[in-house]
């Protein structure tokens, strides 16, 4: 059974910071992967999707790792705005007819 | 283009009610998958449906049903509503599950 874990589950950084949000996830053999970003009770937006058979996917001033064979992923966000602050979601899809499975989020503040 | 539209977006329910919630694809998708969200938590995954028929179910009681139409919109019904139903409902639709597409979601308060 695929198990997603984030790490940190909050963070906090002042305005101007480059950040890294981290993801693991324990089966390797994954379809492909999407980070979202969930403002308070909203629903979620995709920012990115990783093939497996990709290494990064670049979208503005965010970036995103994939390395199946540590079961890694990482966000990378470049010069955080105070517009950055959500909750940004990691999901995997591990192929065929699963379904896409979440972590718990990492709560990102930047302060201006 | 519209993208995945779910209603209503609040509701309010008292402990033994049932509820049902509906979502319309985005247009092109024909897989709709729905997930509860407690709060502080990720999603956590229900059910997906694909040609009117339920393909995959997550580990939730026969009190969660769906259904979906020839159009491909859905709809989610839970039974003998309790407190711990009370989350944000979310549906997202795909083209054979890739690339999911989320609604804005339901929030459902049980009193």
């Amino acid at each position: 059974k695929q198990e997603v874990t984030q790490i940190p589950a909050a963070l906090s950084v002042p305005e101007g910071e480059n950040l890294v949000l981290n993801c693991s996830f324990t089966d390797s053999a994954i379809y492909n992967l999407q980070w979202f970003r969930q403002d308070p009770g909203k629903g979620l937006t995709s920012l990115l999707l990783i093939q497996s058979s990709q290494r990064e996917q670049t979208s503005g001033r965010l970036n995103a790792s994939l390395d199946k064979s540590s079961g890694r992923s990482t966000l990378y966000i470049a010069a955080s705005q105070p517009g950055d602050s959500a909750t940004y979601l990691c999901a995997v899809l591990s192929g065929g007819n699963t379904p896409l499975v979440f972590g718990k989020g990492t709560r990102l503040s930047v302060i201006a | 283009d519209a993208g995945v539209t779910q209603s209503p977006t609040h509701l309010i329910k008292t402990r033994g009610q049932q509820v049902t919630l509906r979502c319309s694809p985005k247009s092109g998708h024909d897989t709709v998958s729905w997930y509860q969200q407690a709060l502080g938590q990720g999603p956590q995954f229900i059910f997906q449906y694909y040609e009117e028929e339920e393909r995959q179910r997550g580990n939730f009681p026969d009190r969660f049903s769906g259904h979906q139409f020839p159009n491909y919109s859905s709809e989610l019904n839970v039974n003998a509503l309790l407190l711990g139903d009370s989350a944000l409902y979310l549906c997202a639709s795909s083209y054979t599950n890739y690339g999911y597409t989320f609604g804005s979601g339901t929030r459902l308060t049980v009193v």
